[in-house]
């Protein structure tokens, strides 16, 4: 079982919905917890960091973290065409190697 | 200022031949990292690098791949005898210890494809 989950997608909702992207993990080390954006052929870029529970709000973007259940969100509102694309959650522990341990990607497309 | 850039973009290669792959960093960044990304994989950790050392070489899936780090800046990625299951997308990303919650940026990536 891999330490993080991400269900691959892929998604695809008509532009103005709200999007919901789900990563659960298994390692109670990790307290950092990242939402990457990655367009095709492109490399990843970060688009939220959080490290504790709860709520951060950044545009039309919020990240949750819930570490009781080991369970992260990144929502979207107002949905556009321009955010189609992988979203990757991202996570590390503190300490020792600052490496990421990623989720598979969910693959999403808005539609016009 | 100038991005994490790798090159070459893209490297199509014979089954058993030796392969470099290269990461110039952001200025100044003294933590680089290699990951691969597959399909169906996600992206997985290979190396760090503090300064040009190694500490954590944990993720080079055999003795096939290698890599160094010079002058605390380039880096080189080299996959020897390469196999097909090494066709990937590697890529590079750097950080900066203390800066921005030391937010790792990536490279484009190069895309390998092992014949």
């Amino acid at each position: 079982q891999k330490e993080v989950e991400q269900d691959p997608g892929p998604l695809s909702v008509p532009e103005g919905a709200i999007v919901s992207l789900n990563c659960t993990y298994s390692n109670s080390a990790f307290q950092y917890f990242m939402w990457y954006r990655q367009y095709s052929r492109k490399g990843p870029e970060l688009l939220m960091y959080t490290y504790s529970s709860g709520n951060k709000e950044d545009g039309r973007f919020t990240a949750q973290v819930d570490k009781s259940s080991k369970y992260i969100s990144l929502f979207i509102r107002d949905s556009q065409p321009s955010d189609s694309a992988t979203y990757l959650c991202a996570m590390k522990a503190p300490g020792g190697t600052p490496k990421l341990v990623f989720g598979q990607g969910t693959r999403l497309t808005i539609n016009p | 200022g100038a991005g994490v850039s790798q090159s070459p973009s893209n490297k199509v290669t014979e089954k058993g031949k030796d392969v470099e792959l290269r990461c110039d960093p952001i200025s100044g960044h003294t933590a680089l990292y290699w990951y691969r990304q597959s399909l169906g994989q996600g992206l997985e950790f290979l190396i760090y690098f503090q300064g040009n050392s190694a500490p954590d070489k944990s993720g080079l899936p055999s003795d096939r791949f290698s890599a160094e780090r010079t002058g605390g800046s380039v880096s080189t990625l080299t996959i020897q005898r390469t196999q097909q299951e090494d066709s990937a997308v590697y890529l590079c990303a750097s950080s900066h210890p203390g800066q921005h919650q030391e937010t790792q940026y990536f490279g484009p990536g190069t895309r390998l494809l092992v014949l």
